[in-house]
């Protein structure tokens, strides 16, 4: 069965304050990891796909990497607008048919001016 | 708006009523999914369509639940007697196969927050 684990679960930056949240993940043959940002009361909005260990993406003060047990979201000086819950999810392999995305609880993150 | 559209977005039910949710997927989106969220937890998968095809079905789907997709476009899903922990957020997604590509990102709606009294 596949899990995904996150932490901090919480975590409290000041504006500028660089850090990371981790995604660590047990997965029968990785075919994709997403990285979602949820509002609230929202649904999560799409942020990266990562699909082979070493793999990097970056969008503005966000950057998503990837190795074969865990991925990393890096968020460089941060600004309150970055505040939400970060969810890391993964797709397993293609030949179970499966299409489900096994989703974490989240880090939520608030980054105070 | 070309995303994801879901109706409601709230829902306020007493416990033994039935309730209906509605979703429209992004137009070219052939597959279409549901998921349910509660509060502190990340979503949970319920069911899965490619095209009006119920392909993968959750353990969490109990017989109370039932969804279709009867055209291949928007997908319904219906909760019978409803039950007080049965209240969560229900959330919609769709996405495209890409040829060549290992795998594909399902964007979501914004959800039907579901209260049961």
């Amino acid at each position: 069965e596949d899990q995904v684990t996150q932490s901090p679960e919480a975590l409290r930056l000041q504006e500028g304050e660089s850090s990371s949240l981790n995604c660590s993940y047990t997965v029968s043959g990785l075919r994709g990891l997403f990285w979602y940002r949820q509002d609230p009361g929202k649904g999560p909005e799409f942020l990266f796909t990562l699909y082979s260990a070493g793999e990097e993406k970056e969008k503005e003060r966000l950057k998503a990497t990837l190795t074969k047990k865990e991925s990393f979201l890096h968020i460089t000086a941060p600004k309150p607008e970055d505040s939400a819950t970060y969810l890391c999810a993964v797709q397993g392999r293609m030949d179970t048919g499966r299409r489900a995305l096994t989703f974490g609880s989240g880090t939520r993150l608030q980054v105070q001016p | 708006d070309t995303g994801v559209s879901q109706d409601p977005r709230h829902k306020i039910t007493k416990r033994g009523q039935n309730v209906t949710f509605r979703c429209d997927p992004i137009s070219e989106h052939n597959r279409l999914y549901w998921y349910r969220q509660t509060l502190g937890q990340g979503p949970e998968f319920l069911t899965y369509f490619q095209n009006e095809a119920q392909l993968e079905k959750s353990r969490l789907l109990s017989d109370r639940f039932s969804a279709e997709r009867p055209k291949g476009s928007f997908s319904t899903l219906e909760i019978q007697r409803t039950e007080q922990g049965d209240s969560a957020m229900y959330l919609c997604a769709s996405s495209s196969p890409r040829a060549g590509q290992a795998y594909n990102e399902q964007f979501f709606g914004p959800g039907t927050r579901l209260t049961v009294l």
